[in-house]
């Protein structure tokens, strides 16, 4: 099925480092979320987008609507281990109410 | 419940077995989404509820797929002579209304041996 192209595919890193990563489409999107899923849980919203180029913050996240409406970014400043976890971005159109997902990030912090 | 439940968390069934999941949206809550997710890959979209109605099935991949919420609140997923490549994470999602972001469930995942 369709999903958006989300990198890095998994990401190691030192505690306290800051974290980037993004998702993007050949197609344009009317909002973009983030998602994060622990194992065995479902996902758990972090952070909505509704307007191209809007920049929003949720505590150490911060996510990004492209101005193109074809990308958006996550950020995770200060890491600490419970920001372990796969992360996944997800697009919507207005007119279809169905979310078309990213392949997720997954997340590991260097002990 | 304050969450969407989803009911059973694990299932194993044998390859040919009918399955049913069972999901409990957060009350009042009008939308009810399912979703397949396969090992390391984003759910994808199966079928979408708003209240009792189906109002989108383009997702089931099969017409061994069949979804139904009758009173417009319960749920429920069924997959009938399961094949291996069934085997999946199956989520649930429920929203106040459409165009509300959603809420998930924990998942069952469907092990077909």
């Amino acid at each position: 099925g369709q999903q958006l192209n989300q990198s890095p595919q998994s990401m190691f890193i030192q505690e306290g480092e800051d974290v980037s990563m993004n998702c993007t489409s050949s197609s344009i999107f009317n909002t973009w979320l983030w998602y994060k899923q622990d194992p065995g849980e479902g996902p758990v919203l972090l952070i909505a987008l509704y307007k191209a180029g809007e920049l929003t913050s949720n505590g150490r996240l911060t996510a990004q609507f492209g101005i193109t409406r074809k990308d958006s970014f996550l950020n995770i400043s200060a890491s600490i281990p419970s920001d372990v976890g796969i992360y996944f971005c997800a697009g919507r159109r207005d007119s279809n109410y169905q979310l078309i997902w990213g392949a997720g990030t997954k997340l590991i912090i260097k002990p | 419940g304050a969450g969407v439940s989803q009911s059973p968390r694990y299932k194993v069934a044998k390859r040919g077995q009918d399955v049913a999941l069972r999901c409990d949206p957060i009350s009042g809550h009008v939308s009810l989404f399912w979703y397949q997710q396969a090992l390391g890959q984003g759910p994808e979209f199966l079928t979408y509820f708003q209240n009792e109605a189906q109002l989108d099935k383009s997702g089931l991949p099969s017409d061994r797929f069949f979804a139904e919420r009758p009173e417009g609140s319960v749920s429920t997923l069924k997959i009938q002579r399961t094949q291996q490549e069934d085997s999946a994470v199956y989520l649930c999602a429920s929203s106040h209304r459409l165009n509300t972001e959603a809420f998930f469930g924990q998942g069952t995942r469907l092990t077909v041996v």
